[in-house]
């Protein structure tokens, strides 16, 4: 398996713009987490699946993120619009029970200038 | 929020045993300790985890104390790819399948020749 892949691995976008990162988790994996990484905040988890249904996104700032998991291979974080303090990295990561190690994918820089 | 607590940084000299340790003293009977590190611009990596009885892996061992209040990740031959962000993490459980992780700042780890 060639691990957790995020597309795109960086973004530059407008102030304003849709942004949408991509996630396709390890084959087999029933937990998906969505995490955000800042200078200043450290890594805040957003929200996490479980088997395609959100469990939960208490993390997620505000509502111009949504989150999708349509299939147990694909998951999509969108921010809509972006603002510059939405720049991070955003890290996917997936687990196959939740209890043990979670795989994180290698993230996608987002810059909102 | 992760209740752990680490120091923010420390040093090793290549070749010798580091040793890490982290303060976990609200820690209750189900929640399990988990280790991941973070080497820079890449997405944050499992180590171990353990509940009460000492780990070894082949990365590392995990050290914790009979009371569960404290643990410490030892590496025993620390190499300069062992420079990296440690997360010292407890496991916030909720149920026998969902389990969330929540990382603290962690400790700077820099191994030196």
């Amino acid at each position: 398996d060639a691990g957790v892949i995020q597309s795109p691995r960086h973004e530059v976008t407008e102030m304003g713009q849709e942004v949408t990162l991509r996630c396709k988790p390890i084959s087999g994996h029933d937990y998906l987490f969505w995490y955000r990484q800042t200078m200043m905040r450290g890594l805040e988890l957003l929200i996490y699946f479980n088997n395609n249904v959100p469990i939960d996104d208490s993390g997620m700032p505000e509502d111009r993120f949504s989150a999708k998991m349509p299939n147990a291979s694909f998951s999509t974080l969108k921010i809509q619009p972006s603002e510059p303090r939405d720049s991070a990295v955003y890290f996917c990561a997936s687990s196959p029970t939740g209890l043990t190690e979670a795989f994180f994918g290698q993230g996608t820089r987002l810059t909102v200038v | 929020d992760a209740k752990t607590t680490q120091p923010p940084s420390m040093d090793c000299a290549e070749g010798r045993a580091a040793n890490l340790p982290c303060n976990h003293s609200t820690i209750s009977g189900n929640e399990y300790v988990y280790w991941y590190r973070q080497i820079h611009s890449q997405g944050p990596q499992y180590i171990i985890h353990g509940l009460k009885n000492n780990e070894t892996n082949e990365m590392a061992s995990l050290i914790i104390t009979e009371d569960r209040k404290s643990s410490t990740l030892i590496l025993p031959h620390a190499t300069l790819r062992d420079t990296a962000v440690y997360y010292c993490i407890v496991s916030r459980d909720r149920g026998s399948t969902l389990g969330r992780l929540y990382f603290g700042r962690g400790t700077q780890l820099t191994v030196w020749p």
